[in-house]
């Protein structure tokens, strides 16, 4: 799976949007865009994916740029329970299907301020 | 309730022995798979499973033993031959390898 980049930490006020960047310059056209974000002591859970189009889901909005070198996580209205470990994680398909497993880096961490 | 049950949560054992971490999924998921996770850092791949009796090696498989006999289940040993088996183990499982994947609770094993 092709390397991402995130910023080692991030922090916002508590009701306000937060948007989470991630670059993947070396993305390939078979690469999904996945987002998982990792409580302390906990699994982690998946948030989103997407391959071109901006997607939406109860959790988050994955916005991809048009070249698809960067994505951005958007979640419209933090709480403190959105307080984790963000991670983007290209993902590569195989046309016969299966994937192997994800590969982390060290993500983005999230700090919402009361 | 479905979901990843992994047990126990924390696990001490002596240097040199074998240890077994136990992974059980009731979602009927085809796809199961281990990671470790150091602190501060992502998780790293160590086995996967995409169908019963069968596993491929991950990223970091030296020192660690699967077996897939059941679709339920995929114990992971850590055995004495893993060089620094202190860390946060973490079992997940798909219903297919290219679908989101479902996270169990993870087993602290600490190595003493």
């Amino acid at each position: 799976d092709a390397k991402t980049t995130q910023p080692n930490s991030m922090e916002s006020n508590e009701e306000e949007p937060v948007h989470l960047p991630c670059n993947h310059s070396t993305i390939s056209g078979t690469d999904y865009i996945h987002w998982y974000r990792q409580l302390p002591s906990q699994g982690p859970e998946y948030v989103i994916h997407g391959l071109t189009s901006n997607v939406n889901n109860r959790m988050a909005s994955l916005a991809i740029a048009e070249d698809r070198k960067s994505s951005t996580l958007i979640l419209h209205r933090a709480t403190l329970r959105d307080a984790a470990v963000y991670y983007c994680i290209l993902r590569t398909y195989y046309s016969g299907g299966g994937a192997d497993g994800l590969t982390f880096g060290k993500g983005t961490h999230l700090i919402i301020q009361p | 309730d479905g979901g990843i049950t992994q047990s126990p949560k924390y696990l001490f054992r002596k240097e040199g022995q074998n240890v077994t971490l136990s992974c059980e999924q009731n979602l009927n998921h085809d796809a199961m798979y281990w990671y470790r996770q150091d602190p501060g850092q992502g998780l790293r791949l160590i086995y996967y499973s995409q169908i019963v009796n069968d596993f491929q090696k991950g990223d970091i498989a030296e020192g660690y033993s699967v077996s897939r006999e059941k679709k339920e289940s995929f114990p992971l040993t850590v055995t004495s031959a893993q060089k620094n088996p202190t860390a946060f183990y973490l079992c997940a499982s798909s219903i297919g390898g290219d679908n989101e994947q479902f996270f169990g609770p993870g087993t602290r094993l600490t190595v003493l």
